[in-house]
């Protein structure tokens, strides 16, 4: 079983619509969650990280259930821009040794 | 710049000939990050630095692979005898060492072994 198990896509939305990604990670002791955004042929960016009592920055909500071990990212009212592969990442040593998963695809439509 | 640089962008080379990427950290960023990514694959770890040592090489695919890092700042990864399949995109990262993420990755260098 991988370490990090994401839905590769794509996913097709159209603008405005609201669509979840769900992450499962098999290390229960793993001890810190993020979402990086890669645009196509572009290096990842840290899009935000996922704490337990889950966050919100504008449009994006994460979410960690450490009980079924999966993390969330909802994105509401889908833009264009949006468009781009979300990769969750789980880190698990103590020295911020984090682990990627594949990414899941999101294509906005207008 | 104030971000993460990578030399050279792109790299075309011949199967058995070595190469050497380059990585320019943030200024003061300790934390030092090796990864590379394959066409449509995930980001496959290969070595963390912390200042100028490496407690974890476990990504290094092979003993073709090297990685150093000199007065905790610039970073070189060599790949000996270069093959077809260390074709991808070789990728550096750093962070201050006080944080839990990965906070900013270079432009990463695309390596083509013909």
């Amino acid at each position: 079983r991988k370490e990090v198990e994401q839905d590769p896509g794509p996913f097709n939305v159209p603008e405005g619509a609201t669509v979840a990604f769900n992450c499962t990670y098999s290390n229960s002791a793993s001890q810190s969650f993020f979402w990086y955004r890669q645009d196509c042929r572009k290096e990842p960016k840290l899009l935000m990280s996922v704490y337990s009592s889950g966050n919100e920055d504008g449009r994006f909500t994460a979410q960690l259930n450490r009980a079924s071990q999966y993390i969330s990212l909802l994105i509401r009212d889908s833009k264009l821009s949006d468009s781009a592969t979300y990769l969750c990442v789980v880190g698990s040593g103590g020295y911020q040794k984090v682990t990627f998963g594949t990414g899941t695809k999101l294509q906005v439509i207008p | 710049g104030a971000g993460v640089s990578q030399s050279p962008s792109n790299k075309v080379t011949e199967k058995g000939k070595d190469v050497e990427l380059r990585c320019d950290p943030i200024s003061g960023h300790t934390a030092l990050y090796w990864y590379r990514q394959s066409l449509g694959q995930g980001l496959e770890f290969l070595i963390y630095f912390q200042g100028n040592s490496a407690p974890d090489k476990s990504g290094l695919p092979s003993d073709r692979f090297s990685a150093e890092r000199t007065g905790g700042s610039v970073s070189t990864l060599t790949i000996q005898r270069t093959q077809q399949e260390d074709s991808a995109v070789y990728l550096c990262a750093s962070s201050l060492p006080q944080r839990q993420d990965i906070e900013f990755f270079g432009p990463g260098t695309r390596l083509t072994v013909l």
